[in-house]
């Protein structure tokens, strides 16, 4: 079994702050998924990260994935109350492509 | 833009009774999902479809339990005998196919209460 953990579990931030969530696993993954859900709705892709080392930027929103592709970082510029919501990382198994385990999740409250 | 649709948004069951939980992936998707969502907790895979066959199960997924793609558009899951603790969001995925990076989109769910 693949666990990811996020942290921090929540969080809790002025607008404006600059902000970084971690997906960690001792498990390495083909490629890790970032989505952030909303109460009541399904999760929405953000981005999705294949490469060790990766580094994607998505508006304010920039990923990264580690170089052994075990980890995962979101990091936030200048958040916004826009950018509330739960964030959760999903890693792809190496082994079978189509089974993908998520993180608990960290919970991004932005204050105006 | 495309989008994987579910139904219905809500169902309200006795317990011991069967529900079917509907989805329509996006068209020209090949590999369907199926993840359960408790209240608080974290999403759960429960299984993955592929060319009419399971191609990937948890240990949540069991007997009780049963997936169909009846016709080209629907993918159904079905609960036996729910229970109590069936109670949950269930969502439907779907992503393009083979190789890729398996990006899954996810419908709105459908939230199951079990009484």
């Amino acid at each position: 079994t693949q666990l990811l953990e996020q942290s921090p579990q929540f969080l809790s931030i002025q607008e404006g702050e600059n902000l970084t969530v971690y997906c960690n696993s001792s498990s390495v993954f083909s490629s890790l998924q970032w989505y952030r859900q909303e109460p009541g709705e399904g999760p929405v892709l953000l981005v999705t990260v294949v490469t060790g080392g990766e580094v994607k930027k998505l508006k304010r929103l920039t990923f990264q994935f580690g170089d052994a592709r075990k980890d995962s970082s979101l990091h936030i510029t200048a958040a916004q109350p826009g950018d509330t919501g739960l964030y959760l990382c999903a890693g792809a198994s190496l082994y079978n492509n189509n089974d993908m385990r998520f993180g608990a999740g960290t919970r991004l409250t932005v204050k105006p | 833009e495309p989008e994987v649709t579910q139904t219905p948004s809500h169902q309200v069951t006795q317990m011991g009774q069967e529900v079917i939980l509907r989805c329509v992936p996006i068209s020209n998707h090949l590999y369907f999902y199926w993840y359960r969502q408790i209240l608080g907790q974290k999403v759960e895979f429960l299984v993955s479809f592929y060319n009419n066959e399971i191609s990937e199960k948890s240990e949540i997924f069991d007997d009780q339990f049963s997936v169909e793609r009846p016709d080209g558009s629907n993918f159904t899951l079905k609960i036996r005998s729910t229970k109590l603790e069936d109670s949950a969001m269930y969502f439907c995925a779907s992503s393009e196919g083979m190789g890729g990076h398996n990006e899954q989109f996810f419908g709105p769910g459908t939230r199951l209460t079990v009484l």
